[in-house]
Formats: C-alpha cells, structure tokens, sequence
C-alpha cells in the first residue's frame, strides 16, 4: 500500500528566508508525485508534480521539488518565500495505473513572519 | 483555465439527513473522484469514477455513500442518512493529461457540517 509522510506539522519561516518541506513516500514502483497547497478555506491547487524524466521539477509560484529515489522523497523548496506562501502544503503519491488514487501527506502548515 | 466547481460550498444538515454534494469536472475529462477532509487531518480518498460506474472505494465509502452522474456534466455524492462523524470538508476531483502525466483537479470543496 502506498503512503506518504510529512515529518513537519509546523514551520516558521522569515519572508525572505529560503523553504525546504520534506516528504517522504512508500510505493513498490515508481510512482506519480505531486505537491499541492492549500490557502485557508481553499480547495487544492497543484504546485508541481513528477512522473519521469528529470528528477527536479517545476512548479508555479517559484517552487521546485527533487525526486530522490534512493531516499524515497520528493521535498518542495523554495529560495525565498514571501508573506503570501502561508498555507497548508500537502504531498501527495498516485499509483501509475487507470483509477490512480492520491495518497496524502498529514501537510504541513507554513507560516512566514514578517 | 478550466476548473472543477462544486455546489454548495457550505452545507448544514440534521443526523439522518440525506445530502446530496455536487461537482461539475472538467468538461474533457473521463475519471472523476471524491475525497473528504475532516478538519485537522489527512486528506483521504473515498471513491474514484470512470465509464458511469465505480472505479475503485476506500473502506470509509459504505452502503451510504452513493455516487451518480446524472447527466454529462455534473457528479454527485450522496450521504443517504448523515452522522456526526460525516462532518468534513468534501472534495470533487477530475482527471487529465496535463504536461505528459495524468493530474487530478480538485474543486474548492463542500464544507458539510452535520449537527
């Protein structure tokens, strides 16, 4: 069974301040990888996924995330964040199949100090 | 851009009441899904669609959960007789070819709130 974990609940950062949120998964094959934010009451926007090819990928709003097959993690960073990026971030892993549902992360809530 | 939407954004009903969540997906896309996020924890996955019928249900999808599309475009979600622990933000997703991976859109969600 897949799975997926966030080990950060909270992170604090200054604006300005480079991010880095980690996401580790459990999958018996490669699989399809996503990062998707949530603003307070909002639905899931789509930051940036991974299926194949180059192991760093790009989003919107500026953020990456690098595929690490040895370590089974797909960590979102971002060089310098700014006061709008507070928001829940969810990892996410989908089987390569027809029905591929997504398993989530718990998330991880973002706060940026001014 | 296309997007999923989803009708009513807020929803409070009675323990027993029958509600009925609806979604209309992207207009080209053939595999359709529900999830549900009780506050504070995980999103998790419930039931997906494809072909007019059930594709795939998590444990948590029951004999009373139903789900239908009625006409091509909307796909509903029915909870025939709501408990206390239904209350949780509902979320519709549909399923395309974006960028040479197949990607779920969600909606902005159903708050359901069961008193």
């Amino acid at each position: 069974a897949q799975s997926v974990t966030q080990p950060d609940i909270h992170i604090t950062v200054s604006e300005g301040a480079s991010l880095e949120l980690r996401c580790n998964y459990s999958y018996g094959a490669t699989p399809y990888l996503f990062w998707y934010v949530q603003s307070p009451g909002q639905g899931l926007q789509l930051l940036l996924k991974y299926f194949s090819g180059d192991t760093l990928v790009q989003g919107i709003k500026g953020f990456e995330a690098e595929f690490k097959r040895s370590q089974s993690s797909f960590n979102l960073r971002k060089p310098s964040v700014h006061w709008s990026d507070a928001a829940e971030y969810f990892c996410a892993v989908g089987a390569i199949n027809a029905g591929n549902m997504l398993t989530f992360g718990g998330g991880t809530r973002l706060m940026v100090k001014p | 851009e296309p997007e999923v939407t989803q009708t009513p954004s807020h929803q409070v009903t009675q323990m027993g009441q029958e509600v009925i969540l609806r979604c209309v997906p992207i207009s080209n896309h053939l595999y359709f899904y529900w999830y549900r996020q009780i506050l504070g924890q995980k999103v998790e996955f419930l039931v997906s669609f494809y072909n007019n019928e059930i594709s795939e249900k998590s444990e948590i999808f029951d004999d009373q959960f139903s789900v239908e599309r009625p006409d091509g475009s909307n796909f509903t979600l029915k909870i025939r007789s709501t408990k206390l622990e239904d209350s949780a933000m509902y979320f519709c997703a549909s399923k395309g070819w974006s960028g040479g991976a197949e990607t779920q859109y969600f909606g902005p969600g159903t708050r359901l709130l069961v008193l």
